[in-house]
């Protein structure tokens, strides 16, 4: 069972620069979560997908955009990248958002993003 | 504000040797919390959970305990191998769904 992944692994980036980190699982899941973990800090919601076809901003969504393609892919976009955006982002999903609240987070392996 | 606080910060192990791990939350209202490893370049995965009616919930080594009176959670290893080497990360789910995660515990276990 391949669960949630994460593509690329590592990314460097120059300023300006822009990307997309793509995410798909295979667990039928209906939401989907993209986290930002920094050093010393806790993982960062920065937009989620309750459902196919709906996204919402989380905590720290300035500089991002976010894609629900279908029910199993789910992509994060840096339109111009800055440094402050170097981080390890971790793609996650589970069954429902509503009514879920007993239900884990399962995520990728993140990927690992250098902006310089 | 919503806050998770797990200390210590890190812990360092002789295989073998016990240790708890520290989760203080000021989350309001409460729905659960939940324990996760994360092993060193992959992500988290779910321990245990605990809800409001539980004290204490074992997986295997790990036995988690929450007292909802004082916000406190622990994680406590028993007889740790190198394998438990990872970072130990508390979440708390709040109103709304919402998710507050502790900054973690990074533990490491020696020979």
């Amino acid at each position: 069972n391949a669960g949630v992944t994460q593509t690329p692994k590592f990314q460097v980036l120059k300023t300006g620069q822009s990307m997309t980190l793509q995410c798909a699982q295979d667990m039928n899941h209906n939401s989907m979560y993209w986290y930002r973990q920094d050093p010393g800090m806790g993982l960062r919601l920065i937009y989620y997908s309750a459902s196919e076809g709906t996204t919402d901003k989380g905590e720290v969504p300035n500089g991002y955009n976010v894609s629900r393609l279908n029910k199993r892919e789910f992509s994060l976009r840096l339109e111009s990248a800055a440094p402050s955006q170097t981080s390890v982002y971790f793609c996650a999903s589970r069954p429902r958002e509503a009514s879920s609240y007993n239900s884990p987070l399962h995520f990728g392996n993140g990927t690992r993003l250098t902006v310089t | 504000k919503n806050q998770v606080e797990q200390s210590p910060q890190s812990l360092i192990i002789l295989e073998g040797k016990n240790c708890t791990l520290q989760c203080n939350y000021t989350v309001s209202p409460f729905s659960n919390l939940r324990w996760y490893k994360q092993d060193t370049g992959r992500g988290p995965v779910s321990l245990t959970i605990m809800t409001f009616s539980e004290n204490t919930k074992s997986n295997g080594r790990y036995t988690a305990t929450l007292d909802a009176d004082t916000k406190q959670s622990s994680l406590h290893i028993t007889a740790s191998q190198l394998s438990d080497s990872a970072s130990y990360i508390c979440v708390v789910t709040g109103g709304g769904n919402k998710l507050t995660f502790g900054t973690g515990t990074q533990l490491k276990v020696e020979l």
